[in-house]
């Protein structure tokens, strides 16, 4: 079967550094998207890795393993605003999307 | 970047109405549109797959009679809850991608219907 998993929540301090954590058993890969959803609202996209490596945004890096079937987010210099949902998302061999159930990360000052 | 437009962005209605929810790409066309149900602290659900000019593609377990969808032009999508009932509130996100299928999708801004 296909699955996603992600911890359910994760708290870090204004200003460090998280690592949110995702590891997939999909039907085919053709690549692994990073999604944030601030509480009521839709997702808004972060990254696409498809390749093994890390890919560098600012303060947001994503990194993948094909061969481990892993991923993880990095946030850096951790700012109020990053409190929200952050959504781990493969597309199989159909390119059909499978969700993750998210991470709910809360930043305290 | 692409636009996703939704509307309206909150709804309540008593059961047994229905309920209509517009989903409009801004500046670019979409052939392929993708409707999603949220449910509090879950997962995205994909609901069905709204093909323009043609029928859509509806996932397991999604009433096609209850969730009609129309796709009638590569700007509009349009989804309509029919005989709604309170199990049916719910968070309702539709999305589109700009270009091949690895590329992102763009998500509207999602629609909160309660049924009383």
């Amino acid at each position: 079967g296909q699955n996603i998993d992600q911890p359910t929540e994760m708290t870090a301090t204004e200003g460090a550094i998280v690592q949110i954590n995702c590891t997939y058993q999909t039907s085919g890969f053709n690549g692994l998207f990073w999604y944030q959803q601030h509480a009521g609202e839709a997702p808004t996209f972060l990254s696409y890795n498809v390749l093994d490596g890390l890919e560098e945004k600012g303060r947001f890096s994503s990194f993948l393993s094909r061969s481990k079937g892993y991923s993880y987010l990095l946030l850096k210099e951790l700012q109020m605003k990053d409190s929200a949902s952050y959504l781990c998302a493969t597309l199989d061999s159909n390119y059909q999307l499978i969700w993750g159930a998210g991470t709910k990360l809360i930043i305290k000052p | 970047g692409a636009v996703v437009s939704q509307h309206p962005s909150r709804v309540i209605c008593k059961s047994g109405t229905s309920v209509k929810i517009e989903c409009r790409s801004l500046d670019f066309q979409a052939t392929t549109m993708f409707w999603y149900r949220q449910f509090p602290k879950q997962s995205l659900m994909l609901m069905a797959t709204s093909n323009e000019g043609s029928k859509a593609t509806y996932e397991q377990g999604v009433e096609k009679d209850k969730f009609l969808i129309n796709h009638a032009s590569l700007t509009l999508s349009t989804l309509t809850v029919t005989s709604a009932h309170p199990e049916d509130s719910s968070f309702y996100i539709c999305s589109a991608r700009t270009g091949r299928e690895n590329s992102p999708l763009h998500f509207g801004n999602g629609t909160r219907l309660t049924v009383t």
